[in-house]
């Protein structure tokens, strides 16, 4: 059972390049998640999905989009790259909302020059 | 808008002893959910232990206890018999229950010294 499956794990990009940080999982949750982790402020959530189809806005959602087509995938996009988007990206999932926790997988370092 | 505070950036604890680390959080909700991940330096985020509002029980995972006082919203977690595996960064992170965020604190680096 892998869990939550995070690729790349390490990402270096140019300013004003595009890319999408894909996850993976494997549990049938219909809750999935994405987090960027700063140094000293903990984990922020950027967007949310309650099932497939629909996605919602979380507290940082600027300059980055998703999509969520299945109930196993929900990819993150960073449209044009900025040196404010450096950080530790983490996608999470969860069977009941959240209630019971989520699931992490191992986090993306992403660095933008 | 929940916050989460963790008001010790680092602490330290001597192997075999007992150490606590705070949390308080801001809500007007009165059901809701509590969490304390730990994330060593792998940087995989796993959940330690989890607190329900509506329960008084305080609770507990082998060495992983909670103190949940919610007139005072706190939420402190005691780790006993110290073990170097658990030198991590810990976060506490609060759930409400119509939502679907984790709102997180700023995180307490724990180190625990031979």
């Amino acid at each position: 059972n892998a869990g939550v499956t995070q690729t790349p794990k390490f990402q270096v990009l140019k300013t004003g390049q595009s890319m999408t940080l894909q996850c993976a999982q494997d549990m049938n949750h219909e809750y999935m998640s994405w987090y960027r982790q700063d140094p000293g402020m903990g984990l922020r959530l950027i967007h949310y999905s309650v099932g497939a189809g629909i996605t919602d806005q979380g507290e940082v959602p600027n300059g980055y989009n998703v999509s969520r087509s299945t109930t196993e995938d929900f990819p993150l996009r960073l449209l044009s790259a900025a040196p404010s988007q450096t950080s530790v990206y983490f996608c999470a999932s969860s069977l009941t909302g959240g209630r019971d926790g989520y699931t992490f997988g191992s986090g993306t370092r992403l660095t933008v020059v | 808008a929940q916050t989460v505070t963790q008001s010790q950036p680092e602490m330290s604890v001597q192997e075999a002893e007992t150490v606590t680390l705070s949390c308080t959080y801001d809500t007007s909700e009165s059901n809701y959910y509590l969490f304390w991940y730990k994330q060593p330096p792998s940087r995989q985020m796993i959940l330690v232990i989890r607190q329900e509002a509506y329960k008084q029980q305080n609770a507990t995972e082998n060495r992983f206890s909670v103190n949940f006082q919610k007139a005072a919203k706190s939420f402190s977690l005691k780790i006993s018999d110290s073990q170097l595996g658990d030198t991590a960064m810990y976060f506490c992170a609060f759930h409400n229950n119509a939502g679907n965020m984790l709102t997180f604190g700023g995180g307490t680096r724990l180190m625990v010294k031979p």
